[in-house]
């Protein structure tokens, strides 16, 4: 399996508070996504990485902010949490590494965020 | 706005029995990908399969493309309990992006 961790894996917050979930990789893959899934939606897009310091929106980033400091790690900002984002935040991460097909997405467990 | 669709929506078989889902999608693409989600976990990769293909296999999974159609088929033979998960087409528009579109899923159950 990639090595890929999300943390925390579960919380609850208050609506107006500011929120940071974080993806850790360690396999040294160029790019990292950040995704939201919800009932009916499948999954949408927040936020994606394509190197340190290089970052782009996807399709739902009103209200998410990210950054990337180093190549293995990538943090999900709420910077004031409402209740339309409680949902499941998944990480990816994709690249060329290691023989495995470019584009291919690896999925780190999950974070549920609730927030009330 | 999704790109792929899945169809079923939800699929339920027994033991033994061959599952097919489809995947339609909108605009010309690089790749197109299957995922499998098991409850409460993150997806898992299945198979990749380009736009210059049209038949993949891995194991007892087979896709098929059809361009020209803009649909993807992905059949499980001899379906098992465990194949019991969610299922996703993810589609990899052309013109260089790396942002996958994910549709919403199939839900399959495999009855014992």
């Amino acid at each position: 399996d990639a090595g890929i961790t999300q943390s925390p894996r579960h919380k609850v917050t208050e609506t107006g508070t500011p929120v940071t979930l974080r993806c850790h990789q360690t396999e040294n893959h160029r790019y990292m996504y950040w995704y939201r899934q919800d009932p009916g939606h499948g999954l949408r897009l927040i936020h994606y990485s394509y190197g340190v310091k290089d970052t782009d929106k996807g399709e739902v980033s009103d209200g998410y902010s990210v950054s990337r400091s180093k190549t293995e790690d990538f943090l999900l900002t709420l910077e004031s949490a409402t209740s339309s984002q409680t949902s499941v935040y998944f990480c990816a991460i994709s690249g060329q590494q290691r023989g495995f097909s470019y584009n291919e997405q690896f999925f780190g467990p999950g974070t549920r965020l609730t927030v009330l | 706005s999704q790109q792929g669709e899945e169809d079923p929506q939800a699929l339920s078989i027994q033991e033994g029995e061959n599952a097919t889902m489809n995947c339609s999608y909108k605009t010309s693409i690089n790749n197109l990908q299957w995922y499998r989600q098991n409850s409460g976990r993150g997806l898992v990769h299945l198979i990749l399969i380009r736009s210059n293909e049209r038949e993949k296999h891995s194991g007892r999974l087979r896709v098929t493309l059809d361009t020209s159609k803009k649909s993807s088929s992905l059949l499980i033979t001899a379906s098992r309990a465990a194949d019991t998960a969610s299922y996703f087409c993810a589609t990899l528009p052309q013109g260089g992006s790396e942002k996958l579109v994910f549709g919403k899923g199939t839900k399959l159950t495999v009855n014992p």
